[in-house]
């Protein structure tokens, strides 16, 4: 079965980065995106960008041009998502997640929990 | 970028009720929709796609409807299961990918 799973909780101090993982498995990691949505506490969900598993193409969101890298290394299955510049902000559950048809995402991990803070 | 809100944005009712949640979009997105489904702690889940399509293994007490801006989702019969979640609805229609506020559901 499709399992997406992410590295653990980082805590970070601001102005540092963090980079989180995603291992992928039961499925084709070249035939499908890999994106990444975060959720600050008690807030809805924020799309980030993604990356495609085969080619390694981006896409990022206008708001985190310039802090967001996500890259991948197809053999281990895995993307990462390095965000740097952090601010309290930033703070949030940042989770991967599989992209099928248009854009919905069908298979999550688990969710990885970065702190900001001084 | 395309902002989704719904309402209401929390919700109380009981076992075997029949709800209504209500998205809109800031600008046509055409059928290009999804629900999502989060519990507290977890990963939210998929449950809705293409605005009317279900999930494979989600119960057919799900069920949506709607194009272009305004859609709606519905929860037939609610189950226990059903409760302590909060619901989002997701543009597919372009990017960045947006997500409505959510609908905290509660049992009465």
């Amino acid at each position: 079965q499709v399992q997406l799973v992410q590295s653990g909780a980082e805590v970070k101090k601001p102005g540092a980065s963090v980079k989180v993982s995603c291992e992928a498995s039961g499925h084709t990691f070249s035939s499908f995106t890999l994106h990444w949505v975060r959720q600050a506490p008690g807030q809805s969900l924020e799309w980030m960008g993604w990356i495609n598993g085969g080619n390694g193409i981006t896409k990022y969101s206008q708001k985190f041009q310039g802090r967001i890298t996500i890259t991948r290394d197809t053999s281990a299955n895995t993307a990462y998502m390095e965000l740097s510049s952090l601010r309290s902000e930033d703070t949030a559950v940042y989770y991967c997640a599989r992209a099928v048809g248009k854009t919905y995402f069908d298979y999550w991990g688990q969710g990885a929990l970065v702190t900001v803070s001084s | 970028d395309i902002q989704m809100t719904q309402s209401p944005s929390s919700l109380s009712a009981s076992v075997g009720d029949r709800v209504t949640i209500t998205c809109r979009a800031s600008q046509g997105i055409s059928s290009w929709l999804a629900w999502y489904q989060q519990k507290p702690g977890k990963a939210p889940k998929l449950l809705i796609y293409t605005a009317s399509s279900l999930q494979s293994g989600v119960p057919a007490r799900f069920s949506a409807s709607g194009s272009g801006t305004d859609f709606t989702l519905t929860i037939s019969s609610l189950q226990p299961e059903d409760f302590s979640a909060t619901y989002y609805c997701q543009q597919a229609n372009s990017f960045p990918i947006t997500f409505g506020p959510g609908t905290r559901l509660e049992i009465k």
